[in-house]
């Protein structure tokens, strides 16, 4: 069964570094999500890619976060300056057009 | 997105029937109704969705309340690996198909 990949699974980082992680939708998935999601509660959308076209960034923190889907299939989130707060799961997800989303298994991010 | 509301925790006992409840008095009448679940440290899986009549898969049943205001996933035999976070949904199914989680349900199944 084809599955969402992420990389990599843990991060551990300094305040002030950059991050960045990976993600590579199920082939064919048009639509891609990174979401956020602090312990204790539900993911948050950061971020929507219909192809490689952004069409919901209203919660991205545009200071210090960005993304990228540059060819419309693997894309990147970065986080320059990485801060305490930063600290929680980033999922991704895709799915074909109005359709069910696939998770990924996330990224533990740990900002020391 | 209109709003959930669920309880924060449940139990339940293995091999016996589940019923998790949800509240949305404020859904419109294009709004579906989905269910992921999260088992821990995983990403969500989707479970099941609907709009207005009850829904059956392999996983679950959807049961929709007739004015759709509540809706109750059941599980029709809980086993230990359905222990997990339950997230109930509202989606009109825009152009954007964007998914707004709350907090959900955690469900412990006991042995």
């Amino acid at each position: 069964e084809a599955e969402v990949a992420q990389s990599p699974r843990y991060k551990i980082t300094e305040k002030s570094q950059a991050v960045a992680f990976w993600c590579d939708p199920i082939s064919g998935h048009a639509t891609l999500y990174w979401y956020r999601q602090i312990l204790g509660q539900g993911p948050e959308l950061l971020v929507q890619f219909q192809d490689e076209s952004v069409v919901d960034d209203s919660q991205l923190p545009k200071d210090r976060f960005s993304a990228e889907r540059l060819k419309g299939v693997d894309s990147t989130l970065k986080i320059q300056p990485a801060e305490l707060g930063d600290s929680a799961m980033y999922l991704c997800a895709s799915s074909s057009l109005r359709d069910t989303q696939y998770f990924g298994p996330g990224t533990r991010l740990t900002v020391l | 997105d209109a709003k959930t509301t669920q309880p924060n925790s449940m139990e339940s006992n293995e091999e016996e029937p589940v019923h998790l409840p949800c509240n949305h008095s404020t859904i419109s009448g294009t709004d579906y109704i989905h269910w992921y679940r999260q088992l821990p440290s995983q990403g969500p899986e989707y479970v099941i969705h609907g709009l207005t009549s009850n829904v059956n898969n392999r996983m679950a049943s959807l049961a929709i309340a007739e004015d759709r205001k509540s809706s109750t996933l059941i599980l029709h035999r809980a086993t230990l690996r359905d222990a997990a976070v339950y997230y109930c949904i509202l989606n009109s199914g825009g152009s954007n198909y964007k998914l707004t989680f709350g907090k959900g349900t955690l469900l412990t199944v006991n042995p």
